[in-house]
Formats: structure tokens, C-alpha cells, sequence
């Protein structure tokens, strides 16, 4: 069953614009996840956000989570087209060690 | 990668063949899974294991057995393949810290049956 469903399906922007994706989810969560996928290639771990944190960096990466609305965000500031790629939130299921992955947003950046 | 291979990376078998894919991990760890992708569906879970013989099924794992006999390997197998499950199996590990598990993936096969 799909957990977290990822909005908009696909984003297509320039180079050195801002992109933000947004993810929700169904039930309470310990964390919340973001994946990357380039094209062919398997998932790449991004960044974790735990449910007591609002906010995240890494890079030109930010997460927020809100467990209010049960949505997190994941933006990507001053974007490259190397930043071309599908990304996936996820969450746990059950017990913490499966996830449930969303079905991601296709990220196109034109240069 | 997390040491992670899989292989073949690509097949083409016949519907109703058996077909087994291997998943090898070099470091020991103890959660592996196996996935399909599918166009319009994201990445599904069809099995997972929890230690050496200990496994358990996904949301999807229908048609599908796997098998861990030793810690590194992760084997799954289509008895009969089917054209349904023509698709990319990804295999996964988890790395896990203070009861979080964060997951790694292996590199893919493409899986066609005709």
C-alpha cells in the first residue's frame, strides 16, 4: 500500500531556478526519507528527517517535515542539470525496518 | 553502492521458465530486500529478510519465492515467470541507527519475460 504520494509527478524548470517537491503520507512516522534515482541506475539516499525535526539541511538541500499535516518538502536551491532525476520520499510500514516508497517526482532541469 | 551487486543486470527469459536473480552484499548487514519498479507504480516491496533464513513478504510478492542461506546472499526466484512480471528488481540493504533504517540499493536488473 502506498504510504507517502509524492506532488507534483513531474517538474521541469531551468538552471539555477529553485525546485520543491512535496510529499504526504498516511499514518505517524518516526522519520521521513528522500531518495534520488537517475535514470537506469538504483535509489540513492538523500536525507532523513526525524519526526521531532522541523527542518533540515544538506547542501543545497532542504527538508521540512510538518507531522501536523503529515506533508514534508524537499527543495533544491540554485539547481544544475546534473539535479536531473526522479525523487522518492519514504516512509516506514509497520515495523521501522520496511519503507514504502512513494511514486516519485521527475525532475527535469534544462540548461 | 554499499557493496552491493546484482546479477544478471539484464535477461530476457520465456513466460513460464524459472528464473532466479541474485542480490550480494560484501558488508554483513542484516536487512535485505528485494523491489520491482513499474511505470505508474513506483517501487513495490516483494520480499524482505531479516537475518539468514528468516524472510517475510512484501506487499507484492505473489508468483515469487526468495531464499538466504548465507548472510551475503539474497537469492529471488519466479518458479514460472509471466509476462506481469517483466519489470526492474532492485535489492536493497538497510543500515540502521538508533531504530532507523535508512536503505541502500543495488544497481538493477532489467527482467523481461516474452
Amino acid at each position: 500500500s502506498q504510504q507517502g504520494e509524492e506532488d507534483p509527478q513531474a517538474l521541469s524548470i531551468q538552471e539555477g531556478e529553485n525546485a520543491t517537491m512535496n510529499c504526504s503520507y498516511k499514518t505517524s512516522i518516526n522519520n521521513l526519507q528522500w531518495y534520488r534515482q537517475n535514470s537506469g541506475r538504483g535509489l540513492v539516499h538523500l536525507i532523513l528527517i526525524r519526526s521531532n525535526e522541523r527542518e533540515k539541511h544538506s547542501g543545497r538541500l532542504r527538508v521540512t517535515l510538518d507531522t501536523s499535516k503529515k506533508s514534508s518538502s524537499l527543495l533544491i536551491t540554485a539547481s544544475r542539470a546534473a539535479d536531473t532525476a526522479s525523487y522518492f520520499c519514504a516512509t516506514p510500514q509497520g515495523g521501522s525496518e520496511k519503507l514504502v516508497f512513494g511514486k516519485g517526482t521527475k525532475l527535469t532541469v534544462n540548461p | 553502492d554499499a557493496g552491493i551487486t546484482q546479477s544478471p543486470r539484464h535477461k530476457v527469459t520465456e513466460t513460464g521458465t524459472p528464473v532466479t536473480l541474485r542480490c550480494h552484499q560484501t558488508e554483513n548487514h542484516r536487512y535485505m530486500y528485494w523491489y520491482r519498479q513499474d511505470p505508474g507504480h513506483g517501487l513495490r516491496l516483494i520480499h524482505y529478510s531479516y537475518g539468514v533464513k528468516d524472510t517475510d513478504k512484501g506487499e507484492v510478492s505473489d508468483g515469487y519465492s526468495v531464499s538466504r542461506s548465507k548472510t551475503e546472499d539474497f537469492l529471488l526466484t519466479l518458479e514460472s515467470a509471466t509476462s506481469s512480471q517483466t519489470s526492474v528488481y532492485f535489492c536493497a540493504i538497510s543500515l540502521t541507527s538508533a531504530g532507523i533504517y535508512e536503505q541502500y540499493f543495488g544497481p538493477g536488473t532489467r527482467l523481461t519475460v516474452t
